[in-house]
């Protein structure tokens, strides 16, 4: 299966932007990359999805690399709200449950 | 957004007994799914399940284990004999259709405590 490489933790200061990075060099062709993240004492919660174009939703951006062996979380603007375990997954054709792994903790200082 | 329903939200249990925890998926979805997260671990796969049959599970899901959807709303993990080992927060989630790029919807968690 394809990994992903997250750093284990980040701090940012409120209302300013995070850049969460993760490498997939092994990604496949058809891979998705799903970013999920897990507040504390919560389920897992959708961030954001994509194949190989930047893609935009109210929570996020998605900046993916044009070899696509990396990529970003954008978030543009932090909140406290925002502190959280941040976990990027690819989403592996044929074989379509979420594996986790570590995640980054994500601490955002007020 | 709808939601995901979890209950309880904490149980308590002694080794060897029974417990039933409960989910409640989003209205029109298909596919189930239970994932635990032992403390301070990663979020495991248990099990997922569509069209009232188990489509793919994990080693931790051994035969104590079964998942059952008893009346078209809610969907069960059930355990049969528990061990100190299972205690863990599980979480029920669900999708509209299997496909790579659906996302996937998580309840809040039943943590689960064997004494």
């Amino acid at each position: 299966d394809a990994k992903t490489t997250q750093p284990n933790s980040m701090e940012s200061n409120e209302e300013e932007p995070v850049h969460l990075p993760c490498n997939h060099s092994t990604i496949s062709g058809t891979d998705y990359i799903h970013w999920y993240r897990q507040l504390p004492s919560q389920g897992p919660e959708y961030v954001i999805h994509g194949l190989t174009s930047n893609v935009n939703n109210r929570m996020a951006s998605l900046a993916i690399a044009e070899d696509r062996k990396s990529s970003t979380l954008i978030l543009h603007r932090a909140t406290l709200r925002d502190a959280a375990v941040y976990y990027c997954i690819l989403s592996l054709f044929g074989n379509e449950k979420l594996t986790f792994g570590t995640g980054t903790r994500l601490t955002i200082i007020p | 957004e709808p939601e995901v329903t979890q209950t309880p939200s904490h149980q308590v249990t002694q080794m060897g007994q029974e417990v039933i925890l409960r989910c409640v998926p989003i209205s029109n979805h298909l596919y189930f799914y239970w994932y635990r997260q032992i403390l301070g671990q990663k979020v495991e796969f248990l099990v997922s399940f569509y069209n009232n049959e188990i489509s793919e599970k994990s080693e931790i899901f051994d035969d104590q284990f079964s998942v059952e959807r008893p009346d078209g709303s809610n969907f069960t993990l059930k355990i049969r004999s528990t061990k100190l080992e299972d205690s863990a927060m599980y979480f029920c989630a669900s999708r509209l259709i299997q496909a790579i790029n659906e996302k996937l919807f998580f309840g809040s968690g039943t943590q689960l405590s064997v004494l």
